[in-house]
């Protein structure tokens, strides 16, 4: 099974900072690769695919880049409601696999 | 909008079998896509159970396939996860979700999803 890494674990930030979120394949997945943000007692929700790709709806503070191992998930000017977990998940091949997340708490 | 909502019961004992419905609302599931399980625990985290298609060909975790199936029944637009013979590790929140992906492509994601229901595997 590919294995994805999450760095850091947790973050702290403030309101208005632009953060940056690490994963790391295994091996090389393409651009298989997407993000996902989790709110306490939610489901997950989309917010990138194919490792650069906006899911319609998601506000433009977000973006993502990578291919192969490596791939970062940006918010540039972080709002009260970007505090949550977030996740990466590769669609290589089966199993479909999940990052561990990344916390993102405010400072 | 299409709109997802998983049921089936909250407690089970081990060695029992779980048994899930995943309703879809504002889409035809025999219209197409993948439909996924996952499922969410402390000590596991996100783990993807496994999908079906609308013609019920389905692909499923390695590492559940021996006491998993997942169905669909295109006539009440819902599908289903069976997991037999679960024990305390199957203690989770398990969600269904739509899986999408690009043309051509072995880019999948999964959007959108339902909001979950927990179950607990206790004697």
């Amino acid at each position: 099974d590919i294995q994805m890494t999450q760095s850091p674990s947790s973050l702290s930030a403030s309101v208005g900072d632009r953060v940056t979120i690490t994963c790391r394949a295994s091996l090389s997945i393409d651009n298989y690769l997407n993000w996902y943000q989790q709110r306490p007692g939610k489901a997950p929700n989309l917010l990138i695919y194919a490792a650069s790709t906006l899911q319609s709806g998601v506000p433009s503070r977000f973006s993502g880049s990578g291919f192969g191992t490596d791939f970062t998930l940006t918010i540039s000017g972080l709002q009260p409601e970007d505090f949550a977990i977030y996740y990466c998940q590769d669609s290589y091949e089966i199993p479909y696999s999940f990052g561990q997340g990344t916390k993102l708490e405010i400072k | 909008q299409v709109q997802l909502q998983e049921s089936g019961p909250g407690l089970l004992r081990p060695s029992e079998t779980l048994s899930l419905n995943c309703s879809v609302f504002g889409y035809s599931i025999s219209r197409g896509y993948y439909w996924a399980w996952i499922r969410q625990s402390p000590m596991r985290g996100l783990e993807w159970i496994g999908n079906v298609y609308h013609s019920s060909r389905s692909s499923l975790n390695p590492s559940l396939e021996s006491r998993v199936s997942i169905s669909i029944d295109t006539s009440k637009n819902l599908f289903s996860l069976t997991l037999t013979s679960v024990t305390a590790a199957d203690t989770a929140v398990y969600f269904c979700a739509r899986q999408s992906s690009a043309t051509g492509s072995y880019s999948r994601w999964f959007d959108p999803w339902g909001p979950g229901t927990p179950v607990t595997v206790s004697s």
